[in-house]
């Protein structure tokens, strides 16, 4: 069973860039996605993005000009890189996995909270 | 896009009681790749249904998955104290994954 635990820094300032990572622990075939969802305060859950077990990313249309995932093979880690953040990007953010087919979300990070604040 | 919208909003219901939540797409899910999450203050999502009428592992069976096409619900067939949460529908068919805004399932 494949867990997976994240870290990275949790206050920015405006325009910086936020970068997160996703260890990934236990056994996985390389057939997953890896996948990096948010949740602003109070409110529903936004995807950002995955990269899949080809390497070929996908991102939302709403933040793909900031975002880049990326897949650390050798590490068993995979990263996500949201630059010039703002005040909207305030929330928690999730790392998450699923087999690649018609299974869901199966394994989840713990989630980090960001803020950003000047 | 694929618009995912729940109903109702907030479900207030007694223990014992059975759940009906509704997750209407705006166009078909492909695939009918279509799931469900629980999630409780201060947690992670948890999936409870997949593809979409699959338990996950773990999952009891008083929760259930149905539907196809562009309507889907989700039912608890008796709640448990622990059941009292909010509730999402995703779809993963299409680029980009959606979620629905919500269900919060309320103690009465």
């Amino acid at each position: 069973q494949v867990q997976l635990q994240q870290w990275g820094a949790g206050l920015l300032k405006p325009s910086e860039t936020l970068s997160l990572t996703c260890g990934v622990f236990g056994e996985s075939s390389s057939d997953y996605h890896w996948i990096w969802i948010r949740q602003p305060p109070g409110k529903g859950l936004e995807w950002i993005g995955d990269i899949n077990h080809r390497g070929t990313t996908t991102y939302n249309p709403s933040l793909m000009s900031r975002v880049t995932i990326s897949v650390h093979t050798s590490k068993s880690q995979f990263s996500l890189k949201l630059s010039s953040v703002t005040a909207a990007d305030t929330g928690v953010f999730y790392c998450a996995t699923k087999r690649v087919g018609h299974f869901g979300m199966d394994v989840w990070g713990q989630g980090t909270t960001v803020t950003v604040s000047s | 896009e694929i618009v995912l919208t729940q109903s109702p909003g907030t479900l207030s219901l007694s223990p014992g009681e059975r759940a009906t939540l509704s997750c209407r797409a705006s166009q078909s899910v492909t695939s009918s790749y279509l799931a469900w999450y629980q999630q409780k203050p201060g947690q992670a999502p948890r999936l409870l249904i997949y593809g979409p009428s699959s338990r996950a592992a773990g999952i009891p069976d008083r929760f259930s998955g149905s539907g196809s096409g562009t309507d889907f619900t989700l039912t608890i067939s008796r709640l448990e104290p622990e059941d009292f949460a909010v509730y999402y529908c995703q779809q993963y068919g299409n680029s980009p994954w959606t979620f629905g805004q919500g269900t919060k399932v309320e103690i009465k």
